[in-house]
């Protein structure tokens, strides 16, 4: 059974510092997914991760993969108030064979603050 | 990016009624679509694996008879919570992955349901 394991669970930072949100998996996977959601809104794509090495950056964030070490990471550069949110990783998990689906970390709460 | 469109976004109901959703895909074909539960403060949670014309795979402990998910046609799929109860109140949230299989998952904007 896929795990998928977020730290940490809640994260408050001030603007302007950096912090990187963890997700570890538990088996092979060949996709790696980051959503962010906001208060009793559904999931935002943020970005899609597919090999080994994979980086991809979008404004002040930006997600790394090492299938290897079965480890993703979302990286913030000099937080601002707006990016406060929920962020979850998702793994690919195809051990269902033709149901290919999505396994969800917990979560990380983050807070800017001013 | 493809869109995913959920109805209602929000549904007030008494208990012991069934509340029908509907999840669709605007402008791709899905044949593969699932439905998630949230409930406050916590992750998603996969409740059902639906595929074009055949019966829905359920994970377990989610009941088969409470919630009926039908996916007829390539770009719809429903869920039906029957005989509702205040438990059954959450965030429901579809997705849809493309007939071609890119992989991309595109989201509803979810359906609140509150059961009184």
């Amino acid at each position: 059974e896929l795990k998928v394991e977020q730290n940490p669970l809640f994260l408050s930072m001030q603007e302007g510092k950096n912090y990187t949100i963890y997700c570890n998996y538990s088996t092979t996977s060949d996709r790696l997914y980051w959503y962010r959601q906001d208060p009793g809104k559904s999931l935002e794509s943020l970005f899609v991760l597919l090999s080994n090495g994979a980086v991809k950056q979008e404004g002040r964030l930006m997600a790394s993969l090492d299938t290897k070490a079965r480890l993703s990471t979302l990286h913030i550069t000099a937080a601002v108030h707006d990016l406060s949110a929920t962020y979850f990783c998702a793994v690919g998990d195809n051990s269902g064979g033709s149901n290919y689906k999505l396994t969800f970390g917990k979560g990380t709460l983050l807070t800017v603050n001013p | 990016g493809a869109v995913v469109s959920q109805h209602p976004s929000r549904v007030i109901c008494k208990s012991g009624t069934s509340v029908k959703i509907e999840c669709r895909s605007l402008d791709f074909q899905a044949t593969t679509m699932f439905w998630y539960r949230q409930f406050p403060k916590q992750s998603l949670m996969l409740m059902a694996t639906s595929n074009e014309g055949s019966k829905a795979t359920y994970e377990q402990g989610v009941e088969k008879d409470k919630f009926l998910i039908n996916h007829a046609s390539l770009t719809l799929s429903t869920l039906t919570v029957t005989s509702a109860h205040p438990e059954d109140s959450s965030f429901y949230i579809c997705s849809a992955r493309e007939r071609t299989n890119t992989g991309e998952l595109f989201f509803g904007e979810g359906s609140r349901l509150t059961v009184l």
